[in-house]
């Protein structure tokens, strides 16, 4: 069982803004403000695309925004493009114990 | 530019050991770190462990203590992982993925350049 909540999946049509919720607990989303996310293409390796809550890696498009609050994370991706039909992964720093990364369960985007 | 070339598909029996390598290049090897994240087939990311390729420090998840060892060598820019007593249920592609530092010299918590993935299959 992951231990970060993630929808399974979410759609949106092209030119739209999509979100997607990361809900941890207060051993990570909730103290730490090391979330990052990644983008995985089938067959491909995952790709980071916003790290530190907020931050773009250079280059990304700045259509790729994230925000917190409380144990709750957000992935936002706006104007929606056919490429950005993919499976999104956050991941927080956790003193869990059992692990001290921890990821959710992954969100698939469609775009319609 | 960064590099991370892990390599080929293998395939073991269970009870068997398997050990994956991470070649890095393009980057200052000694000053960073390297994870290791395992997705089993249609399902998301796990991540297996960390060592600092700074100084050999380790750090593993507690579902894969006394199993798996990570291991580096300078001398090639090379980092192994070894899973032993392995079973069906650790059939999963295996990452390997950058942890750098920032600019002040402490280590980011994300993980930046990813390796192409190696496909272990457990199966009698």
């Amino acid at each position: 069982q992951p231990a970060l909540t993630q929808p399974a999946s979410v759609s949106g049509s092209p030119g739209q803004s999509i979100t997607i919720s990361c809900t941890g607990t207060s051993n990570d989303v909730g103290t730490f403000n090391l979330l990052s996310w990644y983008q995985q293409h089938p067959g491909k390796a995952p790709k980071l695309i916003i790290y530190d809550v907020n931050k773009r890696p250079s280059g990304l498009s700045n259509r790729f925004s994230g925000s917190k609050s409380g144990t709750t994370a957000s992935l936002t991706i706006s104007g929606l493009q056919a490429e950005d039909e993919a499976d999104y992964y956050c991941c927080s720093y956790s003193r869990s114990g059992t692990s001290t990364w921890v990821f959710g369960g992954g969100t698939k985007l469609t775009v319609l | 530019q960064v590099q991370l070339v892990q390599s080929g598909a293998e395939v073991k029996k269970p009870g068997a050991s398997v050990r994956v390598s991470c070649k890095a290049s393009g980057y200052s090897f000694s000053t960073s770190g390297v994870v290791w994240v395992r997705q089993a087939p249609g399902q998301g990311l796990e991540w297996v462990g960390w060592i600092s390729t700074y100084n050999g420090e380790t750090d593993y998840a507690q579902d894969f203590q006394g199993r798996v060892t990570m291991t580096m060598d300078t001398s090639t820019t090379t980092v192994y992982m070894e899973v032993r007593s392995l079973r069906s249920d650790d059939t999963a592609v295996y990452y390997c993925a950058r942890r750098d530092h920032d600019s002040s010299g402490f280590p980011d918590y994300f993980f930046d350049h990813w390796g192409q993935g190696t496909l272990v299959t457990v199966s009698s």
